[in-house]
């Protein structure tokens, strides 16, 4: 069975420090894996994913994510925090046609 | 915008009650999967349709039951209410299952 490990349920930054939010899975064969970012009172917009290919994706807002197949990671990172990147973000993975695994979300706080 | 619409915005009734959400997915998408988010639980997958067939179940209970109809627009059917109830629903769509999904605004459910 897949399943998704987001470590840290919060996380805090000064304004331009680097973002680094955790996620690892497991699963059997290659999944697709995806972060979604969610903004107070919104629904879920995707950030970047990764199916195939190269393991560096690069994603909206400046960040990126790095598949890692030997350490089971998917994490996102950020160079440079801004303020408007405050929000809960998703780690999730896809197997086959099987349904999707979300993490349990880490609350992203910038402070000024 | 994410292209998926979901009404009501918000809904609030009583315990025992019965009630509908409605979600119309993208143009084109064949899959729609629904969601629950409240503060103690997190983000819950409840069910997955694709082209009007269930494809995958997540933790929904028996009280609930969903359809997606020809038109592709489905509805979560949400009965006998409880307080434990009251979440964001959240429907979402995407094109074969295996790929992104686009989100909608959310339903607020409240149960008083």
């Amino acid at each position: 069975a897949q399943s998704v490990t987001q470590l840290g349920s919060h996380v805090s930054v000064s304004e331009g420090a680097l973002v680094l939010l955790r996620c690892n899975y497991s699963s059997s064969v290659p999944p697709y894996l995806f972060w979604y970012v969610q903004y107070p009172n919104q629904g879920l917009q995707l950030l970047l994913k990764y199916t195939t290919g190269a393991t560096l994706v690069k994603g909206i807002n400046g960040f990126e994510a790095e598949f890692k197949k030997s350490e089971t990671s998917f994490h996102l990172t950020k160079p440079s925090a801004h303020m408007s990147d405050a929000a809960e973000y998703f780690c999730a993975v896809i197997l086959g046609y099987q349904k999707v695994t979300f993490g349990t979300g880490t609350k992203l706080q910038v402070i000024p | 915008d994410s292209g998926v619409t979901q009404t009501p915005k918000h809904l609030i009734t009583a315990t025992g009650q019965r009630v509908t959400l409605r979600c119309s997915p993208r143009s084109g998408d064949l899959s729609v999967y629904w969601y629950q988010q409240s503060l103690d639980q997190g983000l819950q997958f409840l069910i997955q349709y694709y082209n009007g067939e269930e494809r995958a179940k997540g933790n929904i209970l028996e009280r609930f039951s969903a359809q997606q109809f020809p038109d592709l627009h489905s509805e979560l059917n949400l009965s006998s209410l409880e307080l434990g109830d009251s979440a964001l629903y959240f429907c979402a769509s995407s094109g074969d299952g295996t790929d992104e999904q686009y989100f909608g605004p959310g339903t607020r459910l409240t149960v008083t």
